[in-house]
């Protein structure tokens, strides 16, 4: 079953906006993770941010973390075209064995 | 140069057919996962692996099966009995399961004829 639920499902800003993706979850975590997709291609690995840390940051990236609301947000400062891609929360809820459960995503498009 | 490589790219099958697809990393990752992804969806978990000759199912298991013979192969076989196959599918590593990221082969799109 699906964990995280993210919203928006799409999300449309000119370059140069910031953007911002939440996601939600229902379960207590270890960590949460972002990855990005590019259309038709792998997942890269964004940033990680453990239970017991509130606020990470990581260039243009800065991920903030409430375990009492259970949510998650990542937000892209200066957007720029290159960014245009899905971005997925993922929750590690079990111990040691490596098992994430992703969110459907976020479709970002950022426009020249 | 390392990473995780999954072939073919693309693949075609006919119904009633079992077709197995390929993953191998090169970053001598104790960890491997399969998973499937549908148009608009995020990412489920088939099976994976926490070490060599061990494998444990994921959240949708039923019609797949897979092996682990060797730390850096971990091929994903789906049988005739998986009603619905066509979805990209994708490979994954992580040095120890649950220590840190996981890093993501380009993908496997099956298409059932």
């Amino acid at each position: 079953s699906q964990q995280g639920e993210e919203d928006p499902q799409a999300l449309s800003i000119q370059e140069g906006e910031n953007a911002t993706m939440n996601c939600s979850y229902k379960t207590s975590i270890n960590n949460l993770q972002w990855y990005r997709q590019n259309s038709g291609r792998g997942l890269v690995h964004l940033i990680l941010i453990r239970s017991n840390e509130r606020e990470k940051h990581s260039g243009r990236l800065r991920v903030t973390l409430d375990t009492s609301k259970k949510s998650s947000s990542l937000l892209i400062t200066a957007s720029r075209a290159a960014d245009t891609a899905s971005y997925f929360c993922a929750t590690d809820i079990s111990s040691n064995t490596g098992k994430l459960i992703f969110g459907q995503g976020t479709t970002l498009q950022v426009k020249p | 140069d390392g990473g995780i490589t999954q072939s073919p790219k693309y693949l075609f099958r006919k119904e009633g057919q079992n077709v197995t697809l390929s993953c191998e990393q090169n970053l001598n990752h104790d960890a491997m996962y399969w998973y499937r992804q549908d148009p608009g969806q995020g990412l489920r978990l088939i099976y994976y692996s926490q070490i060599v000759n061990d494998f444990q199912k994921g959240d949708i298991a039923e019609g797949y099966s897979v092996s682990r013979e060797k730390k850096e192969s971990f091929p994903l076989t789906v049988t005739s009995a998986q009603k619905n196959p066509t979805a990209f599918y994708l490979c994954a590593s992580e040095g120890l399961a649950g220590s840190n990221e996981q890093f993501f082969g380009p993908g496997t799109r099956l298409t059932v004829l």
